[in-house]
């Protein structure tokens, strides 16, 4: 399979709370992307992080990834009940094409 | 005008039908893209245009076939599906490799 691996599968947490979601995969990449998907409609691109860079900050979002392990984090901080969404990561590989991973349900409990 | 439009939003189709899903950009983006998402599971990607140049096909049946007349325009046409193709097509389109993409809000198609 293509597909990266993330987890956790669900997370449940309080307004205001961090979340931390893990996303690990198998082959070399250009990029490492996560999006979110609210209600099982179309997805919406958060953030983008190129296969040199480690680290990136967007609004309250932080990514990091650590090529040698093959593992990318997506953290939320300060979460809203408006979080509330599936988060995928996707793997970029060359010739346009990218996987998603299995993806975390998030439930930010008001 | 930052929008990837999918037409119809809901299908419902018999098994004999033939019929065609549409998907239109125009943020001048090269690449477009056919996703297939079952519920509760991530998008599983199809078909990867390049260009207007099918470039990426992964292994999927030949019942459906994807078409990319323009620049703008991206379809996948349907034929003798099985009801276990009901699922969310979602369609997209990147500026090029190594970028992000945008996603529009899908076809749920459901085929009896």
């Amino acid at each position: 399979s293509q597909q990266g691996e993330e987890d956790p599968q669900a997370l449940s947490i309080q307004e205001g709370e961090n979340a931390t979601m893990n996303c690990s995969y198998k082959t070399s990449i250009n990029n490492l992307q996560w999006y979110r998907q609210n209600s099982g409609r179309g997805l919406v691109h958060l953030i983008l992080i190129r296969s040199n860079e480690r680290e990136k900050h967007s609004g309250r979002l932080r990514v990091t990834l650590d090529t040698s392990k093959k593992s990318s984090s997506l953290l939320i901080t300060a979460s809203r009940a408006a979080d509330t969404a599936s988060y995928f990561c996707a793997t970029g590989r060359t010739g346009n094409q990218f996987y998603f991973g299995t993806g975390t349900s998030l439930t930010v409990i008001p | 005008d930052t929008e990837v439009t999918q037409t119809p939003k809901h299908l419902v189709m018999g098994m004999t039908n033939k019929k065609s899903l549409k998907c239109e950009q125009h943020m001048g983006h090269r690449a477009m893209y056919w996703y297939k998402q079952k519920a509760k599971k991530p998008p599983e990607l199809m078909f990867v245009y390049s260009y207007e140049k099918l470039s990426i096909n992964e292994s999927v049946p030949s019942r459906f076939s994807p078409e990319c007349p323009n620049s703008s325009l991206l379809n996948l046409h349907l034929h003798a599906l099985q009801p276990e193709d009901s699922a969310l097509y979602l369609c997209a389109s990147s500026p090029g490799s190594n970028t992000e993409a945008f996603f529009g809000q899908g076809t749920r198609l459901t085929v009896v």
